[in-house]
Protein backbone atom coordinates (compact mmCIF):
# COMPACT_ATOMS: atom_id res chain seq x y z
CA UNK A 1 0.00 0.00 0.00
CA UNK A 2 1.53 3.31 -1.13
CA UNK A 3 -0.95 5.73 0.61
CA UNK A 4 -0.48 8.16 3.43
CA UNK A 5 -0.15 5.91 7.15
CA UNK A 6 -0.69 6.77 10.48
CA UNK A 7 0.07 4.87 13.50
CA UNK A 8 -1.38 4.33 16.04
CA UNK A 9 -5.35 4.03 14.48
CA UNK A 10 -6.75 4.77 17.75
CA UNK A 11 -5.24 6.25 21.47
CA UNK A 12 -7.15 6.21 24.46
CA UNK A 13 -5.06 7.83 26.97
CA UNK A 14 -6.16 9.59 30.82
CA UNK A 15 -5.84 13.75 30.88
CA UNK A 16 -2.26 15.05 31.76
CA UNK A 17 -0.91 12.10 29.57
CA UNK A 18 1.22 12.87 26.59
CA UNK A 19 0.69 11.42 23.39
CA UNK A 20 2.57 11.09 20.20
CA UNK A 21 1.13 9.90 16.53
CA UNK A 22 2.98 9.29 13.61
CA UNK A 23 2.46 10.11 9.60
CA UNK A 24 4.28 8.08 7.14
CA UNK A 25 3.80 10.37 3.82
CA UNK A 26 3.62 9.23 0.22
CA UNK A 27 7.09 8.45 -0.87
CA UNK A 28 7.30 10.88 -3.06
CA UNK A 29 5.45 14.06 -1.63
CA UNK A 30 7.24 16.72 0.06
CA UNK A 31 4.33 18.46 1.72
CA UNK A 32 2.71 17.19 4.79
CA UNK A 33 -0.14 18.30 6.58
CA UNK A 34 -2.04 18.13 10.19
CA UNK A 35 -5.66 18.14 10.36
CA UNK A 36 -7.93 17.66 13.29
CA UNK A 37 -11.55 16.57 12.82
CA UNK A 38 -14.13 16.35 15.66
CA UNK A 39 -17.40 15.24 14.71
CA UNK A 40 -19.80 17.22 12.22
CA UNK A 41 -16.93 19.01 11.19
CA UNK A 42 -14.91 19.42 8.18
CA UNK A 43 -10.83 18.92 9.02
CA UNK A 44 -9.15 22.39 10.47
CA UNK A 45 -5.42 22.79 9.36
CA UNK A 46 -2.99 22.80 12.16
CA UNK A 47 0.36 22.60 10.47
CA UNK A 48 2.08 22.12 7.40
CA UNK A 49 5.42 20.97 6.34
CA UNK A 50 7.81 21.22 3.25
CA UNK A 51 10.24 18.75 3.45
CA UNK A 52 11.59 19.40 6.80
CA UNK A 53 10.59 23.04 7.34
CA UNK A 54 7.52 23.39 9.35
CA UNK A 55 6.23 26.43 6.73
CA UNK A 56 2.56 27.15 9.16
CA UNK A 57 0.80 26.50 12.50
CA UNK A 58 -2.59 27.39 12.76
CA UNK A 59 -3.80 29.46 15.93
CA UNK A 60 -5.18 26.17 17.23
CA UNK A 61 -2.22 24.80 17.64
CA UNK A 62 -1.02 25.08 21.27
CA UNK A 63 1.82 25.60 22.95
CA UNK A 64 1.21 21.75 24.21
CA UNK A 65 1.23 20.33 20.79
CA UNK A 66 4.65 20.38 18.58
CA UNK A 67 5.31 18.96 15.34
CA UNK A 68 8.36 17.39 13.62
CA UNK A 69 9.31 16.28 10.20
CA UNK A 70 12.80 15.54 10.72
CA UNK A 71 14.88 14.55 7.39
CA UNK A 72 11.56 15.34 5.33
CA UNK A 73 10.20 12.15 5.48
CA UNK A 74 7.54 10.98 8.50
CA UNK A 75 6.24 13.03 10.82
CA UNK A 76 5.26 12.91 14.26
CA UNK A 77 2.25 15.20 16.25
CA UNK A 78 3.01 15.42 20.01
CA UNK A 79 0.69 16.45 22.20
CA UNK A 80 1.31 17.25 25.93
CA UNK A 81 -0.77 17.57 28.91
CA UNK A 82 -3.96 16.34 27.39
CA UNK A 83 -6.85 17.74 28.18
CA UNK A 84 -10.80 16.17 27.24
CA UNK A 85 -10.95 18.88 23.92
CA UNK A 86 -8.27 17.26 22.34
CA UNK A 87 -10.44 14.37 21.83
CA UNK A 88 -10.78 14.29 17.98
CA UNK A 89 -9.63 12.77 14.75
CA UNK A 90 -6.14 13.27 13.99
CA UNK A 91 -5.22 13.30 9.65
CA UNK A 92 -2.57 13.67 8.13
CA UNK A 93 -2.00 14.82 4.58
CA UNK A 94 0.58 14.92 1.81
CA UNK A 95 0.62 15.88 -0.92
CA UNK A 96 3.21 16.88 -4.00
CA UNK A 97 3.51 20.22 -6.23
CA UNK A 98 0.31 19.09 -7.90
CA UNK A 99 -1.48 20.26 -4.73
CA UNK A 100 -3.99 17.13 -4.46
CA UNK A 101 -3.69 16.35 -0.66
CA UNK A 102 -4.16 12.44 -0.18
CA UNK A 103 -5.22 11.75 3.54
CA UNK A 104 -4.02 9.16 5.72
CA UNK A 105 -6.49 6.99 7.69
CA UNK A 106 -6.19 9.29 11.09
CA UNK A 107 -5.31 8.39 14.58
CA UNK A 108 -8.39 8.44 16.99
CA UNK A 109 -7.66 10.24 20.58
CA UNK A 110 -10.14 9.67 23.20
CA UNK A 111 -8.69 11.82 26.51
CA UNK A 112 -10.57 10.60 29.31
CA UNK B 1 -13.21 32.12 6.22
CA UNK B 2 -15.41 29.52 6.42
CA UNK B 3 -17.03 28.52 2.88
CA UNK B 4 -20.57 27.79 3.32
CA UNK B 5 -21.98 24.31 2.23
CA UNK B 6 -25.39 23.68 1.10
CA UNK B 7 -27.45 21.90 1.73
CA UNK B 8 -26.27 20.02 5.23
CA UNK B 9 -28.13 16.94 3.98
CA UNK B 10 -30.06 15.31 1.72
CA UNK B 11 -31.58 12.11 1.13
CA UNK B 12 -31.93 10.49 -2.18
CA UNK B 13 -33.61 7.29 -3.75
CA UNK B 14 -30.84 5.03 -5.93
CA UNK B 15 -31.00 6.90 -9.46
CA UNK B 16 -31.47 10.52 -7.61
CA UNK B 17 -29.23 13.26 -8.74
CA UNK B 18 -28.23 16.23 -6.19
CA UNK B 19 -26.24 19.14 -5.92
CA UNK B 20 -24.23 20.05 -3.40
CA UNK B 21 -23.14 23.67 -3.10
CA UNK B 22 -20.16 25.96 -1.62
CA UNK B 23 -19.82 29.45 -1.28
CA UNK B 24 -17.08 31.81 -0.04
CA UNK B 25 -17.20 35.58 0.36
CA UNK B 26 -14.16 36.02 -1.34
CA UNK B 27 -12.78 34.65 -4.06
CA UNK B 28 -10.79 31.67 -4.16
CA UNK B 29 -7.90 30.41 -5.44
CA UNK B 30 -8.38 26.84 -5.51
CA UNK B 31 -11.47 24.79 -4.27
CA UNK B 32 -11.18 21.04 -3.77
CA UNK B 33 -13.76 18.13 -3.11
CA UNK B 34 -13.91 15.32 -0.75
CA UNK B 35 -16.01 12.43 0.27
CA UNK B 36 -15.65 10.81 3.91
CA UNK B 37 -17.63 7.46 4.70
CA UNK B 38 -18.07 7.40 8.19
CA UNK B 39 -14.81 6.66 9.88
CA UNK B 40 -12.80 6.81 7.26
CA UNK B 41 -10.35 9.47 5.97
CA UNK B 42 -11.33 11.98 3.02
CA UNK B 43 -11.17 11.14 -0.15
CA UNK B 44 -9.95 13.16 -2.93
CA UNK B 45 -12.29 14.17 -5.45
CA UNK B 46 -11.31 16.72 -7.84
CA UNK B 47 -10.01 19.88 -7.55
CA UNK B 48 -10.77 23.26 -9.79
CA UNK B 49 -8.32 26.08 -10.36
CA UNK B 50 -10.10 28.32 -13.22
CA UNK B 51 -12.92 30.16 -12.96
CA UNK B 52 -15.73 28.80 -15.53
CA UNK B 53 -13.80 25.64 -14.88
CA UNK B 54 -16.18 22.25 -15.21
CA UNK B 55 -14.12 18.80 -14.41
CA UNK B 56 -15.26 15.19 -14.10
CA UNK B 57 -16.97 12.80 -15.39
CA UNK B 58 -20.90 12.22 -16.40
CA UNK B 59 -21.74 11.18 -13.06
CA UNK B 60 -19.73 13.18 -10.43
CA UNK B 61 -18.85 16.57 -12.21
CA UNK B 62 -17.97 20.19 -10.19
CA UNK B 63 -18.02 23.40 -11.63
CA UNK B 64 -16.41 26.69 -10.63
CA UNK B 65 -17.95 30.13 -11.40
CA UNK B 66 -16.58 32.80 -13.19
CA UNK B 67 -15.85 35.07 -9.87
CA UNK B 68 -14.14 32.01 -8.44
CA UNK B 69 -16.46 32.49 -5.30
CA UNK B 70 -19.18 29.42 -5.82
CA UNK B 71 -18.36 25.65 -6.94
CA UNK B 72 -21.08 23.23 -7.18
CA UNK B 73 -20.51 19.35 -6.93
CA UNK B 74 -22.97 17.66 -9.18
CA UNK B 75 -23.73 13.75 -8.52
CA UNK B 76 -25.99 12.26 -11.56
CA UNK B 77 -28.27 8.73 -11.23
CA UNK B 78 -26.60 8.54 -7.37
CA UNK B 79 -25.47 5.04 -6.20
CA UNK B 80 -25.78 3.15 -2.68
CA UNK B 81 -21.96 4.03 -3.12
CA UNK B 82 -22.45 7.63 -3.19
CA UNK B 83 -23.37 7.93 0.27
CA UNK B 84 -20.93 9.88 2.90
CA UNK B 85 -20.16 13.15 3.77
CA UNK B 86 -19.20 15.97 1.10
CA UNK B 87 -16.44 18.29 2.07
CA UNK B 88 -15.42 21.92 0.01
CA UNK B 89 -11.88 22.96 1.05
CA UNK B 90 -10.89 25.85 0.12
CA UNK B 91 -7.83 27.83 -0.63
CA UNK B 92 -7.23 31.65 -0.69
CA UNK B 93 -5.62 34.27 -2.78
CA UNK B 94 -2.77 35.36 -0.18
CA UNK B 95 -2.91 32.24 1.78
CA UNK B 96 -0.50 29.53 2.85
CA UNK B 97 -0.55 26.76 -0.13
CA UNK B 98 -2.41 23.69 1.14
CA UNK B 99 -3.72 25.53 4.09
CA UNK B 100 -7.49 24.39 2.96
CA UNK B 101 -10.25 25.47 5.23
CA UNK B 102 -13.02 22.83 4.90
CA UNK B 103 -16.31 23.59 5.02
CA UNK B 104 -18.97 21.70 7.90
CA UNK B 105 -19.58 19.12 5.25
CA UNK B 106 -23.42 18.26 3.28
CA UNK B 107 -24.08 14.77 4.42
CA UNK B 108 -25.77 12.41 1.25
CA UNK B 109 -27.85 9.35 2.17
CA UNK B 110 -28.53 6.94 -1.07
CA UNK B 111 -31.73 4.61 0.04
CA UNK B 112 -32.45 1.84 -2.36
Amino acid sequence: DTGVSQNPRHKITKRGQNVTFRCDPISEHNRLYWYRQTLGQGPEFLTYFQNEAQLEKSRLLSDRFSAERPKGSFSTLEIQRTEQGDSAMYLCASSSRLEVEFFGPGTRLTVL
Amino acid sequence: QQPVQSPQAVILREGEDAVINCSSSKALYSVHWYRQKHGEAPVFLMILLKGGEQKGHEKISASFNEKKQQSSLYLTASQLSYSGTYFCGTESYGGSQGNLIFGKGTKLSVKP
